[in-house]
């Protein structure tokens, strides 16, 4: 089936740092990428949905300049999480749709601990 | 906006006993998606219910889309130890976008 995969599978950084995740589609191409976040034993909630070739939809409540999403290419999107604080950590996960199944594949999710 | 409520939060069951999730919809889905979080790990697409009173089966797992499709359940016969994990439903919000219920933690006695 379908892969996305998802990069780096947990990163540590400081507080105040800039940190990049990025989420690929190995095998189909994705015109639309899904950003998500995820507290402990909390649900998947929608951060953002990155387009490619134009700006990222965000939702209420998320921040556009603290959570920059660019999405290069069919195959590649990235989360960047600017000047990070201990509050920002927690598991992100990526998610792109194949259209000819309707099926949401997601990536191995991406934990984010800020000191 | 449109929520999708699901129940329970948490179930623990002794190995071998049946476990359901409800999930329910604020407004009509066109189709409910289920997924399986296993702890640590990422959701894990299970099914799509498109039809209403649709009932697909996948081994153990029974999966029900309500007549008014507003509401699913997952059904899972003679649970096994490699059914742990957190159950999501996800319902449709536009064209694209997920929304995902707040899912139930399945833990299993052996």
């Amino acid at each position: 089936g379908a892969v996305v995969s998802q990069h780096p599978s947990r990163v540590i950084c400081k507080s105040g740092t800039s940190v990049k995740i990025e989420c690929r589609s190995l095998d189909f191409q994705a015109t639309t990428m899904f950003w998500y976040r995820q507290f402990p034993k909390q649900s998947l909630m929608l951060m953002a949905t990155s387009n490619e070739g134009s700006k990222a939809t965000y939702e209420q409540g998320v921040e556009k300049d603290k959570f920059l999403i660019n999405h290069a290419s069919l195959t590649l999107s990235t989360l960047t999480v600017t000047s990070a604080h201990p509050e920002d950590s927690s598991f992100y996960i990526c998610s792109a749709r194949q259209w000819s199944s309707g099926e949401l594949f997601f990536g191995e999710g991406s934990r984010l601990t800020v000191l | 906006g449109q929520q999708v409520m699901q129940i329970p939060q948490y179930q623990h069951v002794q190995e071998g006993e049946d476990f359901t999730t409800y999930c329910n919809s604020s407004t009509t889905l066109s189709n409910i998606q289920w997924y399986k979080q296993r702890p640590g790990g990422h959701p894990v697409f299970l099914i799509q219910l498109v039809k209403s009173g649709e009932v697909k089966k996948q081994k153990r797992l029974t999966f029900q889309f309500g007549e008014a499709k507003k509401n699913s359940s997952l059904h899972i016969t003679a649970t096994q130890t490699t059914d742990v994990g957190t159950y999501f439903c996800a319902g449709p919000r536009g064209a694209q976008k997920l929304v995902f219920g707040q899912g139930t933690r399945l833990t299993i006695n052996p």
